[in-house]
């Protein structure tokens, strides 16, 4: 089975500041990575995803995140983080077979402060 | 290119009621998911559709849980009868097909059982 682990249920930072969301997994098999951003009252949207290839993913909104297979992590990074960041975050895990399914972790606050 | 659209937004019901929710995915989109997100969690997978079969129903509560997607556009899932544990918000997802592609979420019906 696969898991994936937030360890940060919250994380504050100041405008302009850089910013690293945690995001560890556990799975048997290999897996596709993702982080999708839930903006207040609104659905989940795609920030990003790692299929194959260079492990450092670049995204939408200046977001990147780095694939590190030794240590089953995909944290998620902004070099300068805005107001209009504020939102909740979400890493997600994937099979490479037939199931696909996405097993999500339990989510970290983003509260980006003026 | 219009979004994937939910309905209702909200609905507050009463233990043991019936309740249905309605989705309309992305035009083409062969895959369709219902997830359900408890405050504080990341959304869990409760059925998948690729076209009008399901491919994934395995954390569905069947015994009260019920989806259906015919003709293989629009889905609505039931519950019935309602227990307090199923006040969440209920994500309705498409994606083009079955793999790593994105899903496109839409806004989500926040029910609440009282």
């Amino acid at each position: 089975a696969q898991s994936v682990t937030q360890l940060d249920s919250q994380v504050p930072v100041f405008e302009e500041a850089p910013v690293e969301l945690r995001c560890n997994y556990s799975s048997s098999v290999s897996v596709y990575l993702f982080w999708y951003v839930q903006y207040p009252n609104q659905g989940l949207q795609l920030l990003l995803k790692y299929l194959s290839g260079s492990t450092l993913v670049k995204g939408i909104n200046g977001f990147e995140a780095e694939f590190n297979k030794s240590q089953t992590s995909f944290h998620l990074r902004k070099p300068s983080v805005h107001i209009s960041d504020t939102a909740e975050y979400f890493c997600a895990v994937s099979r490479m077979d037939s199931s696909y399914k996405l097993i999500f972790g339990s989510g970290t606050r983003l509260l980006v402060r003026p | 290119e219009a979004g994937v659209a939910q309905s209702p937004r909200y609905k507050i019901i009463e233990k043991r009621q019936s309740v249905a929710f309605w989705c309309n995915p992305i035009s083409g989109h062969a895959t369709l998911y219902w997830y359900q997100q408890i405050l504080g969690q990341g959304p869990k997978l409760l059925i998948q559709f690729q076209n009008n079969g399901v491919v994934d129903d395995s954390q569905l509560p069947k015994d009260r849980f019920s989806a259906e997607r015919l003709k293989g556009v629009d889905s609505t899932l039931k519950i019935q009868p309602a227990k307090l544990e199923d006040s969440a918000v209920y994500l309705c997802a498409s994606s083009l097909d079955r793999g790593p592609e994105t899903q496109y979420f839409g806004p989500g019906t926040r029910l609440l059982v009282l």
